[in-house]
């Protein structure tokens, strides 16, 4: 079975400063992809970034970037520069192979409060 | 480019009342999952449809059934509501990148009374 940890119920972070997400994740499967999305108070899943198991390097998109260690089964959200706006429910969430359409298994979540 | 829509953003039912929720996919997208999110369970999936087919389909009782149409646009009903039923509904569409990508739109919430 698939499984996604996300350890941290909350986490505050300082303006301008950088934040990392703890995400572990567990399967069987060789082939395997990972999520991070945002949640605003509004309800919205916004996409962040996404990884490949495949990928062999880190996934950035501007201020995001996954630190990806596949021996570890680790798949941390680094926001670096945090801003106010940054201040969301934020979840991690994998597919994986087979026959596993359109299936994300997602973790608790992290909420994050950036603090001015 | 528009994204992934859901209407209506918010619904009040009363129990054993049947409702119907709506997404749209992003043009071009032919695959549209569905999801509850509640906070004592959080995120799960309820199905997949792909060009007009249920592919796959998570833990969830058949009161809760979903189709898509041959525009990628997919609704879901649940019948005989319960209060249980009271949740945030969210679909997520994705492309020819398969599950590498998956767009979600505002989802619909759902109050059941």
């Amino acid at each position: 079975a698939q499984k996604i940890t996300q350890t941290q119920p909350g986490m505050f972070v300082q303006e301008k400063e950088a934040v990392t997400l703890d995400c572990t994740y567990d399967t069987s499967d060789q082939s395997y992809g990972l999520f991070w999305y945002k949640q605003p108070s509004s309800g919205e899943m916004i996409f962040l970034i996404y990884q490949g198991s495949y990928d062999e390097q880190n996934a950035t998109e501007g201020r995001y970037s996954l630190n990806f260690q596949k021996a570890r089964k680790s798949a941390n959200l680094v926001i670096s520069a945090s801003q106010l706006g940054d201040s969301a429910m934020y979840f991690c969430a994998m597919w994986t192979g087979g026959t596993s359409y359109g299936k994300l298994t997602f973790g608790q979540g992290t909420i994050l409060t950036v603090h001015p | 480019k528009a994204g992934v829509t859901q209407t209506p953003r918010y619904l009040i039912k009363t129990r054993g009342q049947q409702v119907t929720l709506s997404c749209s996919p992003i043009s071009g997208h032919r695959s549209v999952s569905w999801y509850q999110q509640t906070p004592g369970q959080g995120l799960q999936f309820l199905f997949e449809y792909f060009s007009e087919t249920q592919r796959n389909k998570g833990n969830f009782p058949g009161r809760f059934s979903g189709r898509q149409f041959s525009n990628s646009r997919s609704e879901m009903n649940v019948s005989t509501l319960e209060l249980g039923d009271s949740a945030l509904y969210l679909c997520a569409s994705s492309g020819t990148r398969g599950n590498t990508e998956a767009f979600f739109g505002q989802g619909t919430r759902l109050t059941v009374v």
